[in-house]
């Protein structure tokens, strides 16, 4: 079945500090791959996404490129911020009727 | 348009007690989905609907949990009897139709069953 794997954390930087999580997903055919972010004490939103392989899903900073050859798609930032601090979710959705399906979540703490 | 809309955003019951979850998707989504949150077991889908019809409740943990969705407009998720390791964030969360589309979320319920 369609499943997606995420380094599982906690992930701690040091502001400004270069942010990668990865994210390896199982699927059949192509599926949509997405990045949430979820803030303390509130729900998940979307961060960014792709929806066919070599696209680069962007937002706030945030780069996710869809690596069909890999079955990754790795969330990265250059700089990150004290702000940055949330659990970040890796997700898949394939085919109309399916459901999204999501990673364990990653948790990102950044210290001053 | 409002977003998502769940209520009550906190909830306290006693064990054995009925507890009815709500929620409002946006206007105009096809998809409506329960998610459940715990530090234990992250996030679990356990139903999604598809134009009011359950299409797949094999992530509801037992019979004690049920869902509805009697229109477009509205959902339930009930939980009787209630037990503590009932206690978590129940998330709704609606879509519209296409592999593309992402989800977009509530704020949340938080239960705690004591």
């Amino acid at each position: 079945g369609n499943s997606v794997t995420q380094m599982e954390g906690p992930v701690t930087l040091s502001e400004e500090a270069f942010l990668t999580i990865n994210c390896t997903y199982t699927a059949t055919g192509y599926p949509s791959l997405f990045w949430y972010v979820q803030y303390p004490g509130e729900g998940l939103q979307l961060l960014l996404k792709a929806t066919k392989a070599d696209d680069k899903g962007s937002n706030k900073g945030f780069e996710a490129t869809y690596r069909k050859e890999t079955t990754s798609f790795h969330l990265e930032k250059g700089s990150v911020q004290v702000s940055d601090s949330a659990v970040y979710f890796c997700a898949l959705r394939r085919g109309s009727y399916d459901k999204v399906i999501f990673g364990p979540g990653t948790s990102l703490s950044v210290i001053p | 348009d409002a977003g998502v809309i769940q209520s009550p955003r906190h909830e306290v019951t006693e064990m054995g007690q009925e507890v009815t979850l709500r929620c409002k998707p946006i206007s105009g989504h096809d998809y409506l989905f329960w998610y459940r949150q715990t530090m234990m077991r992250g996030l679990e889908l356990l139903i999604y609907f598809n134009n009011n019809v359950p299409i797949d409740d094999s992530g509801m943990p037992e019979d004690r949990f049920s869902a509805k969705m009697p229109n477009a407009s509205f959902s339930t998720l009930k939980i009787q009897p209630s037990e503590p390791r009932d206690s978590a964030v129940y998330f709704c969360a609606s879509s519209l139709d296409g592999e593309t589309a992402e989800a977009f979320f509530g704020q949340g319920t938080r239960l705690t069953v004591v």
